[in-house]
């Protein structure tokens, strides 16, 4: 079955303890992107990447890392999370850049 | 910068028209999106339209692009309960960047 999972689907963690959402798509998709959904705001970007180890910045990436090693694979890194990085995580892909993003169940992540 | 504005709420009854209003800034947006996000799930994308375009029909749905007001509306025909979700609109600022901006999302309550 076509689709982008992620995995963890809930974290709770403590501030500074750092942590890897990962997400994998099985589509041979070139884009894959990363989202935080937080309520009032709507989906903010955090990175993209257009292809392996091509990535780009989003709105929001402070505090983020990725990286685009495979194709499949582009996992979600906070170093040192803290309490304002509490969000609803999503992953996307697109068989290219414009297409229709594809996305993931989404990651709840609670940093006390 | 780039942004999207919507309204955050919409109420209908079931069979009515429902019609959810975006409004952008980035003139040189070449595609706009509606995706849809139901309860506890990602997001789908239910429709496109190029920024040459005007309108866009797709059975029950239609996209009328107003590029002088930069305004984007989705219109749901014949409204049902299964249509209620959060909608949200998107756009590619300045062309093929990567780079996806969302609005805030409206959530559609259809009631019976």
């Amino acid at each position: 079955e076509a689709q982008v999972t992620q995995n963890p689907r809930y974290l709770i963690t403590v501030t500074g303890k750092k942590l890897t959402v990962t997400c994998s798509q099985n589509m041979n998709h070139e884009y894959m992107s990363w989202y935080r959904q937080d309520p009032g705001l709507g989906l903010r970007q955090i990175y993209y990447s257009m292809n392996v180890e091509v990535t780009d910045k989003g709105d929001v990436p402070e505090g983020y890392k990725v990286s685009r090693k495979e194709k499949r694979n582009f996992p979600l890194i906070l170093e040192s999370p803290s309490p304002n990085q509490t969000s609803l995580y999503f992953c996307a892909s697109s068989p290219r850049v414009l297409d229709e993003q594809y996305f993931g169940p989404g990651t709840r992540l609670t940093v006390t | 910068g780039e942004d999207v504005e919507q309204s955050l709420f919409l109420s209908v009854r079931e069979g009515d028209s429902s019609v959810i209003n975006c409004t952008y800034t980035d003139s040189s947006s070449t595609y706009l999106y509606w995706y849809k996000q139901e309860p506890g799930a990602g997001l789908q994308l239910l429709t496109y339209i190029f920024s040459n375009m005007d309108m866009k029909q797709d059975q029950r749905l239609t996209v009328l692009l107003n590029k002088k007001d930069k305004h984007l509306s989705l219109r749901i025909a014949d409204t049902q309960t299964g249509d209620s979700a959060i909608y949200f609109c998107a756009e590619t600022p300045g062309g093929n960047t990567g780079k996806l901006i969302f609005g805030q999302g409206t959530t559609l309550q259809v009631k019976p």
